[in-house]
């Protein structure tokens, strides 16, 4: 089935530590977006990317950390420059680069933990 | 993006129709109203959209006032699944907006359904 894979779904981080999110896409979308969702609260943008080797940081992108060498991956790093990373991660993405009549679809969600 | 006003929670008793609604009277002529949900812990479900018609789909109908400023989700027959927080989203284009295809994600109204 075609969708959105996020990994994994419970991701520890140590003080200090580099962590990596992974998002995969087999829909042959163009555009990928990072969201992070405190608790009792919406989303808030974090990264997107339009295209291969093309990335904007949105609203919250210091801390973060974004790729997309490949079409249908855009991993998110949460670098240790984060101080408050805990959190509900969401990967979305558009088939392209979301024009009114494009909906966003979205992964399973990664959540973060600090210990 | 225009700003969009919910209540915060609603309860609704099973098998009868739910109506949400949504206040964005700031909006501006190109944008959209999108409806999303999310059940707890999962990635939010595209429900429907709309510019000035009323919409339906096999998920729900999407009512929007004259003046566009207001709107209200319906969903005709309210199950126990359809317990999740609610986000109405006002979205601008792409094509006149360039970075703006972001979804700005409120508080929601979260939606209880009662067996």
């Amino acid at each position: 089935d075609g969708g959105i894979t996020q990994s994994p779904k419970y991701l520890f981080r140590k003080e200090g530590q580099n962590v990596t999110l992974s998002c995969e896409q087999n829909l042959n979308h163009d555009a990928m977006y990072w969201y992070r969702q405190d608790p009792g609260q919406g989303l808030r943008l974090i990264y997107y990317s339009h295209i291969v080797n093309d990335f904007q940081k949105g609203d919250i992108a210091e801390g973060y950390s974004v790729s997309r060498e490949k079409k249908e991956s855009f991993p998110l790093t949460v670098t240790s420059a984060q101080k408050n990373p805990t959190a509900f991660y969401l990967c979305a993405s558009t088939k392209t680069r979301g024009g009114e009549k494009e909906t966003q679809y979205f992964g399973p969600g990664t959540r973060l933990l600090v210990l | 993006d225009a700003k969009t006003t919910q209540p915060p929670s609603m309860d609704c008793a099973e098998g009868r129709a739910a109506n949400l609604p949504c206040n964005h009277s700031t909006i501006s002529g190109n944008e959209y109203v999108y409806w999303y949900r999310q059940i707890h812990s999962q990635g939010p479900q595209y429900i429907i959209h709309g510019l000035k018609n009323n919409e339906t789909n096999e998920m729900a109908s999407l009512i929007i006032t004259e003046d566009r400023k207001s709107s209200t989700l319906i969903l005709p027959h309210a199950t126990l699944r359809d317990t999740a927080v609610y986000y109405c989203i006002v979205r601008g284009t792409a094509l006149f907006n360039f970075g703006n295809e972001k979804l700005t994600f409120g508080t929601g109204t979260r939606l209880t359904i009662i067996p």
